[in-house]
């Protein structure tokens, strides 16, 4: 099984404040790499898949990178509605979720 | 617009077997492969079971394999998800989750529903 390990595990920024997320899989998983956004009490939102491509709908602030093991989430400028848990995703032959890293209103 | 409402979930002794159900609406449910997951109250994501759109192909994660399965309606817009041999450690809200890509997979999530509280408790 593939292990994603998420950095950090919380994000304290500001609004208009860049935030980065960092994903990590134990081995290599290509560019199959997804991002999620969870707010409270909802279900998890699609953000990027294939590493770097924006689902449909995603503002152009949310933008993904990376190949292999190391993948990042960038949110250009936190809006008040970017305030949330994000998960990062593989679909290996057994598909795994990151631990997730909340971002927090400093 | 796409819609999965899920049903089923309730509270069920160790042991006990429970069926969840997910009412699709809004797209082509015959030709999109379905995924469950499942949350632990305060906890992250897990990956629970994968069929594809025809019924053709089922995966499981490790933890349920042998005990849950996946299975679906297509003239019903309905999946399904039977729960046998429930333990205390499948205690979370179960989603069903759409996969993007039709007459195929990607293995990612494009839509989910608002899921089901399952509790596993004496």
């Amino acid at each position: 099984e593939i292990v994603l390990t998420q950095s950090p595990a919380t994000l304290s920024l500001s609004p208009g404040e860049r935030a980065t997320l960092s994903c990590r899989a134990s081995q290599s998983v290509s560019s199959y790499l997804a991002w999620y956004q969870q707010k409270p009490g909802q279900a998890p939102r699609l953000l990027i898949y294939d590493a770097s491509n924006r689902a449909t709908g995603i503002p152009a602030r949310f933008s993904g990178s990376g190949s292999g093991t190391d993948f990042t989430l960038t949110i250009s400028s936190l809006e008040p509605e970017d305030f949330a848990v994000y998960y990062c995703q593989q679909r290996g032959n057994q598909l795994t979720f990151g631990g997730g890293t909340k971002v927090e209103i400093k | 617009q796409v819609q999965l409402v899920e049903s089923g979930g309730g509270v069920v002794q160790p042991g006990g077997s429970l069926r969840l159900s997910c009412a699709a609406s809004g797209f082509t449910f015959s030709t999109y492969g379905m995924h469950w997951v499942r949350q632990a109250p305060g906890k992250g994501l897990e990956w629970v079971a994968f069929l594809r759109y025809d019924g053709s192909n089922k995966y499981y994660a490790d933890s349920v394999k042998g005990r849950f399965t996946i299975s679906r309606d297509n003239s019903k817009n309905t999946l399904y998800l039977q729960m046998n041999s429930l333990r205390a450690e499948d205690t979370a809200v179960y989603y069903c989750a759409k996969d993007p890509k039709g007459f195929g997979e990607t293995y990612y999530f494009d839509y989910w529903g608002q899921g089901t509280l399952v509790t596993v408790s004496s």
